[in-house]
């Protein structure tokens, strides 16, 4: 079966404080791997799309990397304004627009 | 602006009253999606479109409907709504294009069955 974990659930940081958060997957046909960010009451905001292991990218604070079982999201030096749910979501099977999505890493950046 | 929105933002509804709930796009995306969010499920796929006149089931597809008349717009049915389907709703469109998969999603709606 198709599944995606993230962890973990919920993440406390100080201002200044880097981390990584994780998502693991087990899927039959990768189709991309995507990250996504979520504040209260809004729809998932697009990040970033990865296809293939080893593929890295970033977008400022924000750096995305990809193996063959997992992908993190390493976040360096937080600001409070990076508080928000991380989504992580697959791609599978023949048609790219299926997307199955974790449960997201709820992040709190204190200054 | 480029943009997904979605009609109502919320909704209050009896078990039984159908409803749609609109999405649309202006950013000529062949691919469009339903989305719900439950707390502890995240967001699971119910209906996809790859293009007009071509829709196919996602993850929880029973009790709604969808249909994909024109490019721009997928708008969401519940033909007789239950309590289970209270839910925060999301549409989405994407492209591909080579190597590059992007998917924009609406502000939500939030519906509640009772």
């Amino acid at each position: 079966e198709d599944q995606v974990t993230q962890s973990p659930e919920a993440l406390r940081l100080q201002e200044g404080e880097s981390s990584s958060l994780n998502c693991s997957y087990t899927v039959s046909g990768l189709r991309g791997l995507f990250w996504y960010r979520q504040d209260p009451g809004k729809g998932p905001e697009f990040l970033f799309t990865l296809y293939s292991a080893g593929e890295e990218k970033e977008k400022e604070r924000l750096k995305a990397t990809l193996t063959k079982k997992e992908s993190f999201l390493h976040i360096t030096a937080p600001k409070p304004e990076d508080s928000a749910t991380y989504l992580c979501a697959v791609g599978v099977g023949g048609a790219t627009n299926k997307l199955i999505f974790g449960t997201g890493t709820l992040l709190a950046v204190q200054p | 602006e480029a943009q997904v929105t979605q009609n109502p933002r919320y909704l209050i509804t009896v078990t039984g009253k159908k409803l749609t709930v609109t999405c649309s796009q202006n950013m000529n995306h062949e691919y469009m999606s339903w989305y719900r969010q439950d707390p502890g499920l995240g967001l699971r796929q119910i209906y996809y479109s790859m293009n007009v006149e071509v829709t196919d089931k996602g993850d929880v597809p029973e009790g709604y409907k969808v249909s994909r008349k024109e490019k721009r717009n997928f708008p969401l049915i519940l033909e007789s709504p239950s309590p289970n389907q209270t839910s925060l709703y999301f549409c989405a469109s994407s492209f591909a294009s080579g190597a590059r998969y992007e998917q924009y999603f609406g502000p939500g709606t939030r519906l509640t069955v009772t």
